[in-house]
């Protein structure tokens, strides 16, 4: 059972242009979402997270969205740089308390065209 | 200091081996885990040690037995594995055990092929 899901195995957008990744989630207890990259053979760098008490987390380029009603979540990379292309992990954890360790999707590839 | 230094980065062994993994942190995290990640798959959860003693154990098989000598280091040791535990296995360390976000910090991992 998928409890965090990227539905997307890959994407590909123009440089330049706005890159848009989701993710759905299916736990309820889940209140705390993160966005990680990740290249072959290495480990997965965090990127941006949010708290289920906000709807929207900006840094830089980059600026998740949170839906909770809908359990959904986005990343919006704009403007998208060749750099970006990478493997991103949407992951989720409960913040109850103590050390749980995150849910991941399945990522999504994204490929940034010149 | 942002880093988790893993060592070795690449790693073969026969089914009859026995090695360890390595893992170092200097953030002042008192949580370390312990992720297995194969090929187009998400990373999935091993083990996580809280304050150096282990608090979550994913089903793993006793192949591996992780060890933590104290709060900066994590070791995973492996013996008589399988062919099918070629992967790529991550160590992550976190600073909150309580209340609030776990933002996992990850090392570039270890790519391990048993023959």
């Amino acid at each position: 059972d998928q409890q965090v899901k990227q539905n997307s195995p890959s994407l590909s957008v123009q440089e330049g242009r706005i890159s848009i990744l989701n993710c759905d989630y299916t736990n309820s207890m889940f209140d705390y979402f993160l966005w990680y990259k990740k290249y072959p053979a290495e480990g997965p760098t965090f990127l941006i997270s949010i708290s289920s008490i906000k709807d929207k987390n900006e840094d830089g380029r980059f600026t998740v969205f949170l839906n909770k009603s809908a359990k959904h979540l986005s990343l919006h990379i704009v403007p998208s740089q060749p750099g970006d292309s990478a493997v991103y992990f949407c992951a989720a954890s409960d913040q109850g308390g103590g050390a749980d360790g995150l849910t991941f999707g399945k990522g999504t590839h994204l490929i940034i065209q010149p | 200091d942002t880093e988790v230094t893993q060592t070795p980065k690449h790693l073969v062994m026969g089914m009859t081996n026995k090695k360890s993994l390595k893992c170092e942190q200097h953030m002042g995290h008192r949580a370390m885990y312990w992720y297995k990640q194969k090929a187009k798959k998400p990373p999935e959860l091993m083990f996580v040690y809280s304050y150096e003693k282990l608090s979550i154990n994913e089903s793993v098989p006793s192949r591996f037995s992780p060890e933590c000598p104290n709060s900066s280091l994590l070791n995973l040791h492996l013996h008589a594995l399988q062919p099918e535990d070629s992967a790529l296995y991550l160590c992550a360390s976190s600073q909150s055990t309580g209340a609030g976000g776990e933002k996992l910090f990850f090392g570039s991992g270890t790519q391990l092929s048993v023959l």
